[in-house]
């Protein structure tokens, strides 16, 4: 139990375009989902803790108009990476909390490429 | 602000062998510590999950154990295998409703054949 389903898995895209991840929990209601952010070979980094039904939290230094973040039901969040730039190239995680026993539960993640 | 360092950053052991990971916090008011796997390019894979109020959690050769008072939690892995080559992540759960995750810097584990 306690799956996160993360679409699409990698995404290569041309600078300017915009770019939506989807994160969707499978098996259970998530009223909370997080936003991370992975750069080679270092750590998991916060970028907004994303809300069913309100505005997302985000993270000091994280550009709210860059990574729009729609949370419109208990089962579904999406980031979407707005005029992309190459430095935005990077690994994106999404995860959710299972009030069970399965604590965060973490998609398997999107590294997007812009070219 | 809750700081999470994990010891040591890189291991390479022989299989078989029995090892240990150690994960350090500087806030003890933690609400659960949760440790994962990472293989390269790959998600976050749930090991072990430790509520505040226990000290310990087994899962098959995985055994994790917590000690808020002194801020620290291991892992042990026991007669290591190749497969279990990977990065392993530390995770501590910030008290209070935003139950946040501060993740340490990982121990990347190579088991040799």
């Amino acid at each position: 139990g306690a799956v996160v389903s993360q679409h699409p898995s990698r995404v290569i895209c041309k600078s300017g375009t915009s770019v939506k991840i989807e994160c969707r929990s499978l098996d259970f209601q998530a009223t909370t989902m997080f936003w991370y952010r992975q750069f080679p070979k270092k750590s998991l980094m916060l970028m907004a803790t994303s809300n069913e039904g309100s505005k997302a939290t985000y993270e000091q230094g994280v550009e709210k108009d860059k990574f729009l973040i729609n949370h419109a039901s208990l089962t579904l969040s999406t980031l979407t990476v707005t005029s992309a730039h190459p430095e935005d190239s990077s690994f994106y995680i999404c995860s959710a909390v299972n009030r069970g026993r399965y604590g965060y539960t973490f998609g398997s993640g999107t590294r997007l490429t812009v070219v | 602000k809750q700081e999470v360092t994990q010891i040591p950053a890189a291991l390479s052991v022989p299989e078989g062998e029995n090892l240990v990971l150690n994960c350090s916090f500087t806030d003890s008011a933690i609400y659960n510590l949760q440790w994962f796997r990472q293989d390269p390019g790959k998600g976050l894979t749930s090991l072990l999950l430790i509520q505040s109020s226990q000290r310990e959690q087994t899962s098959g050769r995985l055994n994790a154990s917590l000690d808020k008072s002194s801020g620290r939690s291991t892992l042990y892995i026991a007669a290591s295998q190749p497969g279990d080559s990977a990065t392993y992540l530390c995770a501590v759960w910030a008290s209070g409703s935003a139950r946040q995750l501060t993740f340490g810097s990982g121990t990347q584990l190579t088991v040799l054949p």
